[in-house]
């Protein structure tokens, strides 16, 4: 079937401006997690859903940044007046159940590469 | 608090060769979970294996093979006969039972193999 998909592939945009990134999950799969990858590092978690509501938002580094699940499948991840710092890879992922503290191994789509100028 | 270490940046090997991917992680859990991911040039991360705390039986797939060592807490993988499709980023990752849904990973270990 069909793995994790992540629109758009690539996105340019210009400092202090707003951007949403969207993250559609293999189908089935309850729990959806976003993470953040700068160049040379390994991925940083940044959220986790559990169905529609975030069981886990601890990595969420500040209140510009804001994820929405509203019907339990496709994810967005919201960027307010964007910075130079925030330029990464978002990678989304996925896992079969919804369970507050889950185990499952997650499956990963190929990310958004974010670039702030 | 938890962490993985994967202290070689950067391997280069010739095609055929055997090589050993280091991963030592920490965490004060007695029940936890360890991951290889592959990156591959596309960017995608590919899930590879998955073990846990209770189970250090070593496992063979094909030209991999993975070693986990509880006593040194390490988990080590090594590609048998590497091929050029190999030439990737290996990511080692954890997740233990306290913070369970969170990844830890590692800085990875990029494999470069030539012919």
């Amino acid at each position: 079937g069909a793995g994790v998909s992540q629109t758009p592939s690539n996105k340019v945009t210009e400092k202090g401006k707003y951007v949403e990134l969207r993250c559609d999950p293999i189908s089935g799969h309850t729990a959806l997690y976003w993470y953040r990858q700068s160049l040379g590092q390994g991925p940083e978690f940044l959220i986790y859903f559990q169905g529609t509501g975030a069981a886990d938002d601890s990595g969420l580094p500040n209140d510009r940044f804001f994820a929405v699940r509203p019907e339990g499948s496709v994810s967005t991840l919201k960027i307010q007046r964007t910075e130079r710092g925030d330029s990464a890879v978002y990678l989304c992922a996925s896992s079969p159940t919804g369970a507050r503290r889950s185990t499952d191994t997650q499956y990963f789509g190929p990310g958004t590469r974010l670039t702030v100028l | 608090a938890q962490k993985v270490t994967q202290a070689q940046t950067e391997i280069s090997v010739v095609e055929k060769e055997d090589v050993t991917l280091d991963c030592v992680y920490e965490t004060r859990d007695t029940t936890y979970y360890l991951f290889w991911y592959k990156q591959p040039p596309s960017g995608e991360l590919v899930f590879l294996i998955r073990r846990n705390s209770f189970d250090e039986q070593n496992e063979i797939s094909g030209r991999y093979s993975w070693n986990f060592q509880k006593s040194t807490s390490s988990f080590n993988f090594t590609i048998t006969a590497s091929q050029v499709v190999d030439s990737a980023v290996y990511f080692c990752a954890l997740l233990n039972t306290g913070t369970a849904s969170k990844l830890t990973f590692g800085t990875g270990t990029r494999l470069q193999v030539t012919l």
